[in-house]
């Protein structure tokens, strides 16, 4: 089974701060990868889907890359502001269906 | 537009006791995906549909745990003899097409709660 692991499990950083999250899979046959933030007791919102024909992809503030070769993925958060204060997930798999899962990096961005 | 609803938001029941929970999908996504999250942990996957058939049920934990979708929109995962061990988050999921490079969306979860 695939296993996923994301370092590191928390982070706090004042704002304004640039930071990076590190994703890791066991497996590098990984299809597509899937950035996902989940705030306490929500549900979980997608950022950022890197298709299985991509290396990487931008959402405003957020970028993601995927490296299958190593099996890693990082998200890039410029300009941290304190709402990005949430869970943030990365989920791959092989089938590009059933999503494999971190337990997720838990950010606090303080004023 | 709407995004995935799940029915309820929070489930108590007794051990012993059958469950069902509901995801409403969004609109026009044929392939639909039922999770569980542990506290502390990322979702695990339980269930993939396409359309009304269940494409791959692999991640289900045993034989109490059983889904359907039999008009290919809302689903219901059911659970018989609950035990304490089955509490957690249910999350339930879409996308356009399950077979292709498409965003899962994710609904806010059931949280269940066997005692």
């Amino acid at each position: 089974k695939q296993e996923v692991t994301q370092i590191p499990a928390a982070l706090s950083v004042p704002e304004g701060e640039n930071l990076v999250l590190n994703c890791s899979f066991t497996d590098s046959a990984i299809y597509n990868l899937q950035w996902f933030r989940q705030d306490p007791g929500k549900g979980l919102t997608s950022l950022l889907l890197i298709q299985s024909s991509q290396r990487e992809q931008t959402s405003g503030r957020l970028n993601a890359s995927l490296d299958k070769s190593s099996g890693r993925s990082t998200l890039y958060i410029a300009a941290s502001q304190p709402g990005d204060s949430a869970t943030y997930l990365c989920a791959g798999g092989k089938s590009g269906y059933a999503l494999n899962f971190g337990k997720g990096t838990s950010l606090l961005v303080t004023p | 537009g709407a995004g995935v609803s799940q029915t309820p938001s929070n489930k108590v029941t007794e051990k012993g006791k059958y469950v069902e929970l509901r995801c409403d999908p969004i609109s026009g996504h044929t392939a639909l995906y039922w999770y569980r999250q542990s506290l502390g942990q990322g979702p695990e996957f339980l269930i993939y549909f396409q359309g009304t058939g269940a494409a791959d049920d692999s991640g289900l934990p045993n034989d109490r745990f059983f889904a359907v979708r039999p008009e290919g929109s809302v689903s219901t995962l059911k659970i018989q003899r609950t035990e304490r061990g089955d509490s957690a988050v249910y999350l339930c999921a879409s996308s356009l097409n399950g077979a292709e490079d498409y965003e899962q969306y994710f609904g806010p979860g059931t949280r269940l709660t066997v005692t």
